[in-house]
């Protein structure tokens, strides 16, 4: 089965600092997709980045951007110039097929908080 | 167009009392999924809906869980004689078809609270 472990479970930064959200995942499979959601305290889930797994280069989206490196198994989310508003939860999971279904598999969330 | 909706957005019953969640997924979007999330865990999956066919229920509850998506209407997942356990948030994604999770999106959720 398919684990996605997300070690930090609190970030503090300042404003306009870039950050690092670690994810790192298992996994038998050689296709599989690796996905990062934000949650505000408003609770929604933001879908932020998306990278499959035979995608050659990293995925980006505005200002995120995903440092993938598949021989060691890590995802990790890269906020650039970090902004009040990208205090919240951020999730990593991944996409796991079972009888032509895809669920999601989720780690346990980071607490990013941005300091003015 | 509207997005993946859910009712209700708060609901509290209390202990030995059924809960109704509703999800209506995106305008022709026929797979829905469930996922439950405890406070301060991540989203965990419980059941994978096509219309009328339950496909993949591997992370329900064995007892008092039950989900259904009939051919018209919401899905519906259903918990009776809730317990304080049972408290958490609710949410239900949606696609267009059994294939890349890319397109699932995700509802505001249900906050279940059991007194």
């Amino acid at each position: 089965a398919q684990k996605i472990t997300q070690t930090q479970p609190g970030m503090f930064v300042q404003e306009k600092e870039a950050v690092t959200l670690d994810c790192t995942y298992d996994t038998s499979d050689q296709s599989y997709g690796l996905f990062w959601y934000k949650q505000p305290s408003s609770g929604e889930m933001i879908f932020l980045i998306y990278q499959g797994s035979y995608d050659e280069q990293n995925a980006t989206e505005g200002r995120y951007s995903l440092n993938f490196q598949k021989a060691r198994k890590s995802a990790n989310l890269v906020i650039s110039a970090s902004q009040l508003g990208d205090s919240a939860m951020y999730f990593c999971a991944m996409r796991e097929r079972i009888q032509g279904a895809q669920k999601l598999v989720f780690g346990q969330g980071t607490r990013l908080t941005i300091n003015p | 167009n509207a997005g993946v909706m859910q009712n209700p957005r708060h609901l509290v019953r209390r202990r030995g009392q059924e809960a109704r969640l509703r999800c209506s997924p995106m305008k022709g979007h026929s797979h829905v999924y469930w996922y439950r999330q405890l406070p301060e865990e991540g989203l965990k999956f419980m059941v994978y809906l096509q219309k009328e066919n339950i496909i993949d229920e591997s992370g329900m509850p064995k007892e008092r869980f039950s989900a259904e998506f009939p051919k018209e209407g919401p899905s519906i997942l259903r918990i009776q004689q809730v317990v304080r356990g049972d408290s958490a948030a609710y949410f239900c994604a949606s696609s267009p078809r059994a294939g890349n999770s890319y397109e699932q999106y995700f509802g505001p959720g249900t906050r279940l609270t059991v007194t």
